[in-house]
């Protein structure tokens, strides 16, 4: 069964730095593309940032463009996503999924975590 | 604001036929997925690439799709089916990935 495990969220001040892990089990994870997606209490599901399976095409939405890093160790199957300059408005839990083939963003994303929440306050 | 447009809520009577429907102008281009969340609980995938599903979900959720706009349809509507429900694709410039706002199902 495949399984994603989310760490490394918590409570930070505006400014500060988090960086978020996704450990994948039960799948060769070099053959699948990764994203990262949130969601802010009670709001909807917003796109962060996918990378594809040799880390050679990247994307992130607008919102965190320049401030967060995807990336990923396809030796230790493992998805990270670095958060610096965090603002009250990154607050959210935040998914990792894997993605369907090789390239992110084309068929869908077929298995979720459970999400590590983050919280950006004074 | 997202650029894929989903009506924010919409109901069904238990065992009718319901149809939640995502708008954007690059849908002829890509492929739409669409995902079910219950409270509390992670999203799943329902419909994938060319309106396929996963194995494991109803054969009563389908997908489709004409010009702009992508539909998911659950026929016979059961009362576990009450969720949100959210459509996912590529955005204008075709250079970002990005998810409609969601359609809350209620089952009556």
């Amino acid at each position: 069964e495949v399984e994603l495990v989310e760490s490394g969220g918590g409570l930070v001040q505006p400014g500060r730095s988090l960086r978020l892990s996704c450990a994948a089990s039960g799948l060769t994870f070099d053959d699948y593309a990764m994203q990262w997606v949130r969601q802010a209490p009670g709001k909807g599901l917003e796109w962060v940032s996918g990378i594809s399976w040799n880390s050679g095409s990247i994307g992130y939405a607008d919102s965190v463009k320049g401030r967060f890093i995807i990336s990923r160790d396809n030796a230790k199957n493992s998805l990270y996503l670095q958060m610096n300059s965090l603002r009250p408005e990154d607050t959210a839990l935040y998914y990792c999924a894997k993605d369907f083939q090789p390239y992110w963003g084309s068929y869908g994303m077929d298995v979720w975590g459970q999400g590590t929440t983050v919280t950006v306050s004074s | 604001s997202s650029e894929l447009t989903q009506d924010p809520a919409v109901s069904v009577a238990l065992g009718q036929t319901v149809r939640i429907t995502c708008q954007g102008d690059r849908l002829r281009s890509y492929y739409v997925s669409w995902y079910q969340q219950k409270p509390g609980q992670a999203p799943v995938l329902v419909i994938y690439g060319k309106n396929n599903r996963p194995s494991g979900i109803p054969d009563r959720f389908s997908g489709s799709s004409s010009g702009n706009t992508a539909s998911l349809t659950i026929t016979g509507a059961q009362a576990e089916d009450e969720a949100d429900y959210y459509c996912n694709s590529r955005d204008s410039s075709g250079n970002h990935v990005v998810f409609g706002g969601g359609t809350k199902l209620t089952v009556l």
